[in-house]
């Protein structure tokens, strides 16, 4: 089992630039989620999407924020234009069921995010 | 935001001593979890106590839920310098979402 990809590992982008980040969940894991941590406030759930279908994007942080997940093995994370506040560590993470039921989540290595 | 505070927020032993981190929670759950993060890696899982437990063992790892005071500890018995890594209780309610609580930095030196 490869485990939960993500791509890029590190990325330093301008300001302005438009950020895509990658991700391919474990195979069979119906549920996929999108962090972001920071020193200053931690891990913060972006989004979160059961069955491909986002659920819950109350954690975006606002409109320059967008995620899809086209297909069961594919997710981005995109921020246009993106900002040195922006700078954090993106998790993707995915587990399978959709319910409450406290099924494991398997993280990624993250994608390190620097905005100049 | 975030749903769980660990205390304490940084904590230093000794090789051979035994670590408590605590954790605790604002709203009802339905389980809680513990994950474990090494410096620049992801989140890796630890072990899951369900809001119906009160104790769980798993290895050197011993876990207690008080849903009355709304908190857990996570006990590390005979630590080792590679348990030097950063600790998150996370919980789940309602919701299929898991949200972290603010972590504990555990560092054991030899």
């Amino acid at each position: 089992d490869a485990g939960v990809i993500q791509s890029p590992r590190h990325e330093v982008t301008e300001m302005g630039q438009e950020v895509t980040l990658r991700c391919k969940p474990i195979s069979g894991h119906n549920s996929l989620f999108w962090y972001r941590q920071t020193m200053m406030r931690g891990l913060e759930l972006l989004i979160y999407f059961n069955n491909n279908v986002p659920i819950d994007d109350s954690g975006m942080p606002e409109d320059r924020f967008s995620a899809k997940m086209p297909n069961a093995s594919f997710s981005t994370l995109k921020i246009q234009p993106s900002e040195p506040r922006d700078s954090a560590v993106y998790f993707c993470a995915s587990r399978t069921g959709q319910d409450n039921s406290g099924n494991t989540i398997y993280f990624g290595e993250g994608s390190w995010l620097t905005v100049v | 935001s975030q749903q769980g505070e660990e205390d304490p927020q940084a904590l230093s032993i000794q090789e051979g001593e035994n670590a408590t981190m605590n954790c605790s929670y604002k709203t009802s759950i339905n389980n809680l979890q513990w994950y474990r993060q090494n410096s620049g890696r992801g989140l890796v899982h630890l072990i899951l106590i369900r809001s119906n437990e009160r104790e769980k063992h798993s290895g050197r790892l011993r876990v207690t839920l008080d849903t009355s005071k709304k908190s857990s500890s996570l006990l590390i018995t005979a630590s080792r310098a590679a348990d030097t890594a950063s600790y998150f209780c996370a919980t789940t309610g309602t919701a299929s979402k898991l949200t972290f609580g603010t972590g504990t930095r555990l560092q054991v030196t030899l």
